[in-house]
């Protein structure tokens, strides 16, 4: 079993629409839960960070984590066509490394 | 301000040759990172330094692949003996310290004939 699990899509949804981006892992250790964005042929940028269970919010974007499930979300509200890239979870190991999932890849067409 | 900076952006090699990557980690940033992205896959952890010092190589192949960070200049990751399976995309990331967050440079884009 893989530490980090990710649906790599893709996933197409109309503008406007709310978008539900997932990853599970399987080792209960971790507490820290990123979500990164890659656009085509560039390196990832930092989107949120959330530390052991809970919400965050910002702006359009909430990440939840549920360490009972081993489960977290990003949401995407009022999702754009800006938004169309690649969505990577990741969580960070024991010596600061990140584990990261496959990638979501996204396109939200107008 | 200046990101986390990588050269050469696209680096085509024979088989057999060397890559040598660099990166120079933003300003303030001791800790650099590398990952491999390989086509349709996930970016995988390589090396972690600090500067003069591996702190975690856990995820480099045993043989060919070697990273440095040394007091003056950019981190290097060297690639001797080059094969076609080494042809990837390859990141370089730093932070302020261990468990910080992590900002990613462009990339390198090795393409191994």
């Amino acid at each position: 079993q893989k530490e980090v699990e990710q649906d790599p899509g893709p996933l197409s949804v109309p503008e406007g629409a709310i978008v539900s981006l997932n990853c599970t892992y399987s080792n209960s250790a971790f507490q820290y839960f990123m979500w990164y964005r890659q656009y085509s042929r560039k390196g990832p940028e930092l989107l949120m960070y959330t530390y052991s269970s809970g919400n965050k919010e910002d702006g359009r974007f909430t990440a939840q984590v549920d360490k009972s499930s081993k489960y977290i979300s990003l949401f995407i509200r009022d999702s754009q066509p800006s938004d169309s890239a690649t969505y990577l979870c990741a969580m960070w190991g024991s010596q600061g490394n990140l584990i990261f999932g496959k990638g979501t890849k996204l396109s939200v067409k107008p | 301000n200046a990101g986390v900076m990588q050269n050469p952006r696209h680096l085509v090699r024979r088989r057999g040759q060397e890559a040598r990557l660099r990166c120079s980690p933003m300003k303030g940033h001791s800790h650099v990172y590398w990952y491999r992205q390989l086509p349709e896959e996930g970016l995988k952890f390589m090396v972690y330094l600090q500067k003069e010092n591996i702190i975690d190589e856990s995820g480099m192949p045993k043989e060919r692949f070697s990273a440095e960070f040394p007091k003056e200049g950019p981190s290097i990751l060297r690639i001797q003996q080059v094969v076609r399976g080494d042809s990837a995309a390859y990141f370089c990331a730093s932070s302020s310290g261990q468990g910080e967050t992590q900002y990613f440079g462009p990339g390198t884009r090795l393409l191994v004939l």
